[in-house]
């Protein structure tokens, strides 16, 4: 198994430009979700999806959007690309997400998609 | 504001020390993480910790989650330079669908 690929590795972008950074999995997991990781601050969940065709919303959403029309895919899309953008992203996924007292899944990591905004 | 707090920020020691990382909130959960990240890779899966006031032990690495479920520690007994990196703790809250991560300690074990 590949387990969670990511593309690109680094990508700079210049304000207002627009692009989509890739995450698949290949190990049938449910539950993917994108992060962002800016120092100091850990990781802070920007979407997840529970499934196929069900996404929703984390803490910080805005300027960002996802789809889920696979299992294995879950696409991150910014629409118009801001320096506030400037970060460090991560996909995961796991068999369950841990929430509503399930017990949680081991969260797989990808290696992260290094984001320049100029 | 983090929900989860993470102290210390950072940790530098000499290899054979004992050290100890917190993971505070006031929010309860229903299941907390222990991640390990080394630079230019993601976050790994340590343990997982699911009832209040328990204790789990993976080699020197101890973990226990807080009687209300608020709370938790990193115990590393005779640090070691392998144990360099990145620690974070994350939480899924019980009525909700995130799993909320923590500001993160970077510990440095001086061999």
């Amino acid at each position: 198994n590949a387990g969670v690929t990511q593309t690109p590795k680094f990508q700079v972008l210049k304000t207002g430009q627009s692009m989509t950074l890739q995450c698949a999995q290949d190990m049938n997991h449910e539950y993917m979700s994108w992060y962002r990781q800016d120092p100091g601050m850990g990781l802070r969940l920007i979407h997840y999806s529970v499934g196929a065709g069900i996404t929703d919303q984390g803490e910080v959403p805005n300027g960002y959007n996802v789809s889920r029309s696979t299992t294995e895919d879950f696409p991150l899309r910014l629409l118009s690309a801001a320096p506030s953008q400037t970060s460090v992203y991560f996909c995961a996924s796991s068999y369950s997400g841990g929430f509503r007292g399930e017990l949680p899944g081991t969260q797989y990591f990808g290696p992260g998609t290094r984001l320049l905004v100029l | 504001t983090q929900l989860l707090e993470q102290s210390p920020q950072f940790l530098s020691i000499q290899e054979g020390e004992n050290l100890t990382v917190y993971c505070n909130s006031s929010s309860v959960f229903s299941s907390l993480q222990w991640y390990r990240q080394e630079p230019g890779e993601g976050p790994v899966l340590l343990v997982t910790v699911v009832t209040g006031g328990e204790v789990k032990k993976l080699k020197r690495l101890t973990f226990q989650f807080g009687d209300a479920r608020k709370d938790s520690s990193l115990h590393i007994t005779a640090a070691q330079p392998g144990d360099t990196g990145l620690y974070l703790c994350a939480g899924a809250i019980r009525t909700g669908n995130q799993f909320y991560f923590g500001t993160g300690t970077s510990l440095t074990v001086i061999p």
